[in-house]
């Protein structure tokens, strides 16, 4: 079946550093692939997505591209913010009725 | 728009209680559907609808129950609470026709079973 990997945390960066939150995944045929973002007490809301190979989804200043050559969806920002504190979730989307998830990865980002 | 609601937000039960965790969305959104969250696991996929009458089994379904007599509403119900039931509840919901990858989830209800 269809699986989501992701860095297991949490990443600790100072404010201003570059982030790389890394996702791979398993699927058949061609998956629509997106990052949600938990900050703390909230639900989950949706950041970005990519439908097809070599789409970059972009928001907020983060970015992440659909490799299908190496099945990953890598989430980068350039400078993160404090306010940018949260548990990140890669996830696909392959047909029928479910949202496949990722484990997680808790950033804290330090002032 | 309040866009997907739920309640209670924190709920303790005791072993073999039941309860109902309610859920709202005011999106007429035609998809809705609850997941859990545990730690290091990310959400999984319990009950799911894609219209009012119409309900199905996700990844983890054993233990609770669901109806949709309404667009609007899709209440979860656990029939007999066990420790294992211990978990963070969300409910979220999309259109069908737009991509259900897209979903607009709720705040969440925090269970804990004893």
């Amino acid at each position: 079946g269809d699986s989501v990997t992701q860095m297991e945390g949490p990443v600790t960066l100072s404010e201003e550093a570059f982030l790389t939150i890394n996702c791979t995944y398993t699927a058949t045929g061609y998956p629509s692939l997106f990052w949600y973002v938990q900050y703390p007490g909230e639900g989950l809301q949706l950041l970005l997505k990519a439908t097809k190979a070599d789409d970059k989804g972009s928001n907020k200043g983060f970015e992440a591209t659909y490799r299908k050559e190496t099945t990953s969806f890598h989430l980068e920002k350039g400078s993160v913010q404090v306010s940018d504190s949260a548990v990140y979730f890669c996830a696909l989307y392959n047909a029928g009725n479910m949202l496949t998830f990722g484990g997680g990865t808790r950033l804290m980002v330090k002032p | 728009n309040a866009g997907v609601t739920q309640t209670p937000k924190f709920q303790v039960l005791k072993t073999g209680q039941s309860m109902t965790l309610q859920c709202a969305q005011d999106m007429n959104h035609e998809y809705m559907s609850w997941y859990r969250q545990d730690p290091g696991m990310g959400l999984r996929l319990i009950h799911y609808s894609v219209g009012a009458g119409i309900t199905d089994q996700g990844e983890v379904p054993n233990g609770y129950n669901v109806s949709r007599s309404t667009t609007e509403d899709f209440p979860l119900r656990l029939l007999s609470a066990a420790p294992s039931q211990t978990s963070v509840y969300f409910c979220a919901s999309s259109r069908i026709l737009a991509g259900r990858g897209e979903q607009y989830f709720g705040p969440g209800t925090r269970l804990t079973v004893t």
